[in-house]
Protein backbone atom coordinates (compact mmCIF):
# COMPACT_ATOMS: atom_id res chain seq x y z
CA UNK A 1 0.00 0.00 0.00
CA UNK A 2 1.53 3.34 -0.98
CA UNK A 3 1.27 6.09 1.89
CA UNK A 4 2.04 9.73 2.24
CA UNK A 5 3.08 11.73 5.39
CA UNK A 6 3.43 15.20 5.65
CA UNK A 7 5.06 15.36 9.40
CA UNK A 8 3.94 19.33 10.10
CA UNK A 9 0.45 20.15 10.96
CA UNK A 10 1.97 23.53 10.39
CA UNK A 11 4.40 25.44 9.57
CA UNK A 12 4.74 29.36 10.29
CA UNK A 13 7.72 31.44 8.30
CA UNK A 14 7.95 35.22 7.74
CA UNK A 15 7.15 36.84 5.20
CA UNK A 16 10.73 37.18 2.38
CA UNK A 17 12.54 33.98 4.48
CA UNK A 18 12.75 30.77 2.75
CA UNK A 19 10.08 28.31 3.76
CA UNK A 20 9.94 24.26 2.93
CA UNK A 21 7.13 22.25 3.60
CA UNK A 22 8.00 18.51 4.32
CA UNK A 23 6.94 15.20 2.72
CA UNK A 24 7.74 11.54 2.78
CA UNK A 25 6.05 8.58 0.70
CA UNK A 26 6.03 5.15 0.40
CA UNK A 27 5.20 3.01 -2.58
CA UNK A 28 6.30 0.22 -4.40
CA UNK A 29 8.81 0.64 -7.08
CA UNK A 30 9.20 4.57 -8.67
CA UNK A 31 6.69 6.90 -7.62
CA UNK A 32 5.13 9.74 -9.26
CA UNK A 33 4.94 12.70 -6.54
CA UNK A 34 2.51 16.09 -6.60
CA UNK A 35 1.85 19.14 -4.91
CA UNK A 36 -1.40 20.47 -4.50
CA UNK A 37 -2.40 23.70 -2.58
CA UNK A 38 -6.04 24.99 -1.35
CA UNK A 39 -6.70 28.38 -0.20
CA UNK A 40 -9.72 28.75 1.77
CA UNK A 41 -13.00 27.39 1.09
CA UNK A 42 -11.63 26.41 -2.42
CA UNK A 43 -10.61 22.62 -4.30
CA UNK A 44 -7.22 21.91 -4.57
CA UNK A 45 -5.16 23.32 -7.17
CA UNK A 46 -2.04 21.85 -8.66
CA UNK A 47 1.25 23.20 -7.87
CA UNK A 48 3.92 20.77 -9.70
CA UNK A 49 4.86 16.88 -10.28
CA UNK A 50 7.22 14.92 -10.63
CA UNK A 51 7.68 12.13 -12.94
CA UNK A 52 11.40 11.22 -14.22
CA UNK A 53 14.15 13.30 -14.71
CA UNK A 54 15.31 15.97 -13.34
CA UNK A 55 15.32 15.61 -9.28
CA UNK A 56 14.19 19.43 -9.01
CA UNK A 57 11.01 20.36 -10.25
CA UNK A 58 9.46 23.91 -10.65
CA UNK A 59 5.90 24.91 -10.67
CA UNK A 60 3.57 27.44 -10.14
CA UNK A 61 3.95 30.69 -8.23
CA UNK A 62 7.66 30.31 -7.66
CA UNK A 63 7.37 26.91 -6.36
CA UNK A 64 9.45 24.09 -6.19
CA UNK A 65 10.24 20.70 -4.94
CA UNK A 66 13.01 18.26 -4.88
CA UNK A 67 12.91 14.71 -5.02
CA UNK A 68 15.34 12.35 -3.43
CA UNK A 69 14.88 9.04 -3.87
CA UNK A 70 16.91 7.44 -0.70
CA UNK A 71 15.14 9.50 1.38
CA UNK A 72 12.25 9.35 -0.08
CA UNK A 73 11.23 12.72 0.24
CA UNK A 74 9.56 15.21 -1.90
CA UNK A 75 9.93 18.32 0.02
CA UNK A 76 8.13 21.57 -0.96
CA UNK A 77 10.12 24.93 -1.05
CA UNK A 78 10.04 28.53 -1.88
CA UNK A 79 13.11 30.71 -1.68
CA UNK A 80 10.89 33.90 -0.38
CA UNK A 81 7.66 33.84 1.22
CA UNK A 82 4.86 36.05 0.24
CA UNK A 83 1.81 36.46 2.51
CA UNK A 84 -0.57 35.32 -0.20
CA UNK A 85 1.36 31.99 0.01
CA UNK A 86 -0.80 31.19 3.16
CA UNK A 87 -2.52 28.05 2.38
CA UNK A 88 -3.29 24.27 2.92
CA UNK A 89 -0.54 22.36 1.21
CA UNK A 90 -1.15 18.89 0.20
CA UNK A 91 1.34 16.17 -1.01
CA UNK A 92 0.01 13.20 -3.00
CA UNK A 93 1.79 9.97 -4.82
CA UNK A 94 1.08 7.40 -6.98
CA UNK A 95 2.78 4.34 -7.82
CA UNK A 96 4.29 4.24 -11.61
CA UNK A 97 3.42 0.47 -11.93
CA UNK A 98 0.37 -0.81 -12.78
CA UNK A 99 -1.86 -3.35 -10.53
CA UNK A 100 -4.66 -2.36 -8.14
CA UNK A 101 -5.23 1.13 -6.54
CA UNK A 102 -2.89 2.50 -9.82
CA UNK A 103 -5.79 5.19 -10.09
CA UNK A 104 -5.54 6.21 -6.76
CA UNK A 105 -3.94 9.13 -5.81
CA UNK A 106 -2.74 9.29 -2.21
CA UNK A 107 -2.76 12.22 -0.30
CA UNK A 108 -1.01 13.38 2.77
CA UNK A 109 -3.12 14.78 5.54
CA UNK A 110 -2.07 18.44 4.88
CA UNK A 111 0.49 21.06 5.68
CA UNK A 112 -0.79 24.54 6.91
CA UNK A 113 1.37 27.16 6.02
CA UNK A 114 1.16 30.63 7.90
CA UNK A 115 3.54 33.44 6.25
CA UNK A 116 3.87 36.00 8.94
CA UNK A 117 4.09 39.82 7.54
CA UNK B 1 -7.75 25.57 -18.76
CA UNK B 2 -9.38 22.50 -17.44
CA UNK B 3 -12.87 23.39 -15.68
CA UNK B 4 -14.60 21.46 -12.99
CA UNK B 5 -17.57 22.52 -11.78
CA UNK B 6 -19.86 20.93 -8.75
CA UNK B 7 -23.51 21.82 -8.67
CA UNK B 8 -23.87 22.91 -5.08
CA UNK B 9 -20.77 25.16 -2.85
CA UNK B 10 -22.88 25.18 0.12
CA UNK B 11 -26.03 22.26 0.99
CA UNK B 12 -27.33 21.49 4.18
CA UNK B 13 -29.62 18.28 4.34
CA UNK B 14 -31.65 16.52 6.83
CA UNK B 15 -30.80 12.71 7.86
CA UNK B 16 -32.44 10.45 6.03
CA UNK B 17 -32.51 12.49 2.70
CA UNK B 18 -31.24 11.14 -0.42
CA UNK B 19 -28.53 13.74 -1.57
CA UNK B 20 -27.65 14.18 -5.01
CA UNK B 21 -24.10 15.78 -5.75
CA UNK B 22 -23.44 16.62 -9.51
CA UNK B 23 -19.84 16.82 -11.01
CA UNK B 24 -19.13 17.95 -14.31
CA UNK B 25 -15.63 18.59 -16.32
CA UNK B 26 -15.46 19.80 -19.57
CA UNK B 27 -11.92 18.44 -20.76
CA UNK B 28 -13.19 15.10 -22.15
CA UNK B 29 -11.04 13.24 -19.27
CA UNK B 30 -11.69 9.80 -19.23
CA UNK B 31 -11.19 9.64 -15.01
CA UNK B 32 -13.28 11.19 -12.84
CA UNK B 33 -13.11 11.13 -8.83
CA UNK B 34 -14.99 12.04 -5.60
CA UNK B 35 -13.45 12.45 -2.30
CA UNK B 36 -14.47 13.93 1.00
CA UNK B 37 -12.10 16.02 3.14
CA UNK B 38 -12.51 16.23 7.11
CA UNK B 39 -9.82 18.42 9.58
CA UNK B 40 -7.18 15.94 10.30
CA UNK B 41 -7.75 13.23 7.77
CA UNK B 42 -6.81 15.52 4.89
CA UNK B 43 -8.49 13.72 1.62
CA UNK B 44 -9.86 10.11 1.84
CA UNK B 45 -11.07 8.84 -1.87
CA UNK B 46 -14.88 7.89 -1.49
CA UNK B 47 -15.00 6.30 -5.46
CA UNK B 48 -13.70 6.77 -8.90
CA UNK B 49 -14.68 6.38 -12.55
CA UNK B 50 -11.95 5.52 -14.98
CA UNK B 51 -14.79 5.20 -17.91
CA UNK B 52 -18.33 5.85 -18.69
CA UNK B 53 -20.62 3.65 -16.85
CA UNK B 54 -17.96 2.48 -15.08
CA UNK B 55 -16.91 2.41 -11.10
CA UNK B 56 -14.72 1.40 -8.44
CA UNK B 57 -14.91 1.59 -4.67
CA UNK B 58 -12.22 3.64 -3.22
CA UNK B 59 -11.27 3.60 0.32
CA UNK B 60 -14.44 4.63 2.15
CA UNK B 61 -17.33 3.79 -0.40
CA UNK B 62 -20.09 2.74 2.59
CA UNK B 63 -23.15 4.80 2.42
CA UNK B 64 -22.58 6.51 -0.90
CA UNK B 65 -23.04 5.52 -4.17
CA UNK B 66 -22.11 6.94 -8.02
CA UNK B 67 -23.23 7.30 -11.26
CA UNK B 68 -21.51 7.81 -14.47
CA UNK B 69 -23.55 7.83 -17.51
CA UNK B 70 -21.73 10.74 -19.59
CA UNK B 71 -18.16 11.01 -19.61
CA UNK B 72 -18.23 14.53 -18.79
CA UNK B 73 -20.65 14.03 -15.54
CA UNK B 74 -19.74 12.26 -12.67
CA UNK B 75 -22.53 12.10 -9.73
CA UNK B 76 -22.08 11.13 -5.95
CA UNK B 77 -25.07 9.81 -4.17
CA UNK B 78 -25.71 9.30 -0.25
CA UNK B 79 -28.48 7.00 -0.08
CA UNK B 80 -30.17 8.16 3.39
CA UNK B 81 -28.23 11.21 4.40
CA UNK B 82 -26.26 10.66 8.46
CA UNK B 83 -24.91 13.20 10.52
CA UNK B 84 -21.18 11.90 10.07
CA UNK B 85 -21.57 12.58 6.12
CA UNK B 86 -21.10 15.86 6.95
CA UNK B 87 -18.27 17.04 5.54
CA UNK B 88 -16.33 19.02 2.28
CA UNK B 89 -16.67 16.85 -0.80
CA UNK B 90 -14.68 17.09 -3.97
CA UNK B 91 -14.55 16.00 -7.58
CA UNK B 92 -11.91 15.87 -9.47
CA UNK B 93 -10.93 14.69 -12.63
CA UNK B 94 -7.79 13.56 -15.18
CA UNK B 95 -6.35 12.65 -18.56
CA UNK B 96 -5.95 8.78 -18.33
CA UNK B 97 -2.75 7.90 -17.67
CA UNK B 98 -1.03 7.31 -14.29
CA UNK B 99 1.54 10.65 -14.68
CA UNK B 100 -1.03 12.73 -15.07
CA UNK B 101 -2.10 15.32 -12.21
CA UNK B 102 -6.11 15.76 -10.86
CA UNK B 103 -7.98 18.54 -11.39
CA UNK B 104 -10.42 19.51 -9.07
CA UNK B 105 -13.74 21.35 -8.53
CA UNK B 106 -14.69 24.13 -5.81
CA UNK B 107 -16.03 21.60 -3.63
CA UNK B 108 -19.49 21.28 -1.96
CA UNK B 109 -19.26 21.78 1.98
CA UNK B 110 -22.35 19.37 3.26
CA UNK B 111 -24.31 19.43 5.96
CA UNK B 112 -26.24 16.91 7.66
CA UNK B 113 -29.04 17.85 10.60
Amino acid sequence: AQSVAQPEDQVNVAEGNPLTVKCTYSVSGNPYLFWYVQYPNRGLQFLLKYITGDNLVKGSYGFEAEFNKSQTSFHLKKPSALVSDSALYFCAVRAVQSGAGSYQLTFGKGTKLSVIP
Amino acid sequence: DVKVTQSSRYLVKRTGEKVFLECVQDMDHENMFWYRQDPGLGLRLIYFSYDVKMKEKGDIPEGYSVSREKKERFSLILESASTNQTSMYLCASRQSGRKYEQYFGPGTRLTVT
